[in-house]
């Protein structure tokens, strides 16, 4: 079983057009992220979710829309792309808490987007 | 704001050989810190975790340290074999702002 998955594997589209990534994950954890790892390989965060409840944006275009419909999914939607939007999105998650703050992430296996 | 570097950029090295891969860390305020494999064209695997409390963790032939004051940590691999090549990324854990990642260590073990 796959512990978090990610639907589409690759995904190629024009400017302009809205997408979506599915992730989802049967670990029972509590959180979940959104990773983009552009062309030079650098793994920047973009969300992460804790109980339906956005904790972290880091500067993200409001063009990216995290949604999460429960615990086990955290989707991603992307309007109007644009060419730099090209990269590797990885869905991750964790079990986290109040107060654990150290809990390993589990990532998925990674979405590649073609923006053209 | 947290910077995290990675020396060196790209290793290759022959099959049997023991490595250090180093990852260092502007802020020394971290919870803990992680280190990552990715294979080419998959996603990261999770090798070992060090909490802010500890010095350093072992798993199998990997042993990671952490010296949060001098900001940096190292990546033991001991008799390293062709299986381990891939790209191997440090992360650091700061409170509200998650993980900050390196850019990697891209490593080539020669059979």
């Amino acid at each position: 079983d796959t512990a978090v998955s990610q639907t589409p594997k690759y995904l190629v589209t024009q400017m302009g057009n809205d997408k979506s990534i599915k992730c989802e994950q049967n670990l029972g954890h509590d959180t979940m992220y959104w990773y983009k790892q552009d062309s030079k390989k650098f793994l920047k965060i973009m969300f992460s979710y804790n109980n339906k409840e956005l904790i972290i944006n880091e500067t993200v275009p409001n063009r990216f829309s995290p949604k999460s419909p429960d615990k086990a999914h955290l989707n991603l939607h992307i309007n109007s792309l644009e060419l730099g939007d090209s990269a590797v999105y990885f869905c991750a998650s964790s079990l986290e808490g109040d107060t654990k703050l150290w809990e390993t992430q589990y990532f998925g296996p990674g979405t590649r987007l073609l923006v053209l | 704001k947290q910077e995290v570097t990675q020396i060196p950029a790209a290793l290759s090295v022959p099959e049997g050989e023991n490595l250090v891969l180093n990852c260092s860390f502007t802020d020394s305020a971290i919870y803990n810190l992680q280190w990552f494999r990715q294979d080419p064209g998959k996603g990261l695997t999770s090798l070992l975790l060090i909490q802010s409390s500890q010095r350093e963790q072992t798993s199998g032939r990997l042993n990671a340290s952490l010296d949060k004051s001098s900001g940096r940590s190292t990546l033991y691999i001991a008799a390293s074999q062709p299986g381990d090549s891939a790209t191997y990324l440090c992360a650091v854990r700061i409170y509200g702002q998650n993980f900050v990642f390196g850019p990697g260590t891209r490593l080539s073990v020669l059979p």
